[in-house]
């Protein structure tokens, strides 16, 4: 079963605008992960967020945490073409090292 | 190698046949995970070793999935008797570390299982 879902389940934007994917989950985490999925080169990591954190950059990557909520965001700022992808959030579960995921975002970046 | 490699990229199986699917993760990783992915969902948490020893395997469907890692390298995930709903890709990730502590999960590209 999946722990996570993430909001919307696609989105469609132009090139250059923030693109915003929300994510929640149900169960107590000790971290949160994203990753990016595209057909050319699988599943990729993007960033990891802990538990006592509350937000997080990676060059245009932003993340936030808010525990209280059970929630996350991803935002993408100044978007490009290559980030057309899917986007999962995963947690990990009690036994530390299960990641649980999402259905996932499908971002379309037009050009 | 680079990064983890999995073979075949895609299998056509006829229902009732058996598979076998190879996963080479990057060198030194501890963790070994499998996952299934279903089209347009999230992956699916299969099984997980540390080294050659396979801790959980609580997430394998039924008993017609088998994943061994005799080594502590290389895994193989066997689906005999292959039903149509077995169709999915199936990913292969490691991890430099072993638990507890988070985990950066490196991916392989995946082997897309068809059942006709």
């Amino acid at each position: 079963s999946q722990q996570g879902e993430e909001d919307p389940q696609a989105l469609s934007i132009q090139e250059g605008e923030n693109a915003t994917m929300n994510c929640s989950y149900k169960t107590s985490i000790n971290n949160l992960q994203w990753y990016r999925q595209n057909s050319g080169r699988g599943l990729v990591h993007l960033i990891l967020i802990r538990s006592n954190e509350r937000e997080k950059h990676s060059g245009r990557l932003r993340v936030t945490l808010d525990t209280s909520k059970k929630s996350s965001s991803l935002l993408i700022t100044a978007s490009r073409a290559a980030d057309t992808a899917s986007y999962f959030c995963a947690t990990d579960s009690d036994s530390n090292y299960q990641l649980i995921w999402g259905a996932g975002t499908k971002l379309i970046i037009k050009p | 190698g680079a990064g983890v490699s999995q073979s075949p990229r895609y299998k056509v199986a006829k229902r009732g046949q058996d598979v076998a699917l190879r996963c080479d993760p990057i060198s030194g990783h501890v963790s070994l995970f499998w996952y299934q992915q279903a089209l347009g969902q999230g992956p699916e948490f299969l099984t997980y070793f540390q080294n050659e020893a396979q801790l959980d395997k609580s997430g394998l469907p039924s008993d017609r999935f088998f994943a061994e890692r005799p080594e502590g390298s290389v895994s193989t995930l066997k689906i005999q008797r292959t039903q149509q709903e077995d169709s999915a890709v199936y990913l292969c990730a490691s991890s430099l570390a072993s638990a507890p502590g988070p985990n950066e999960q490196f991916f392989g590209p995946g082997t897309r299982l068809t059942v006709l």
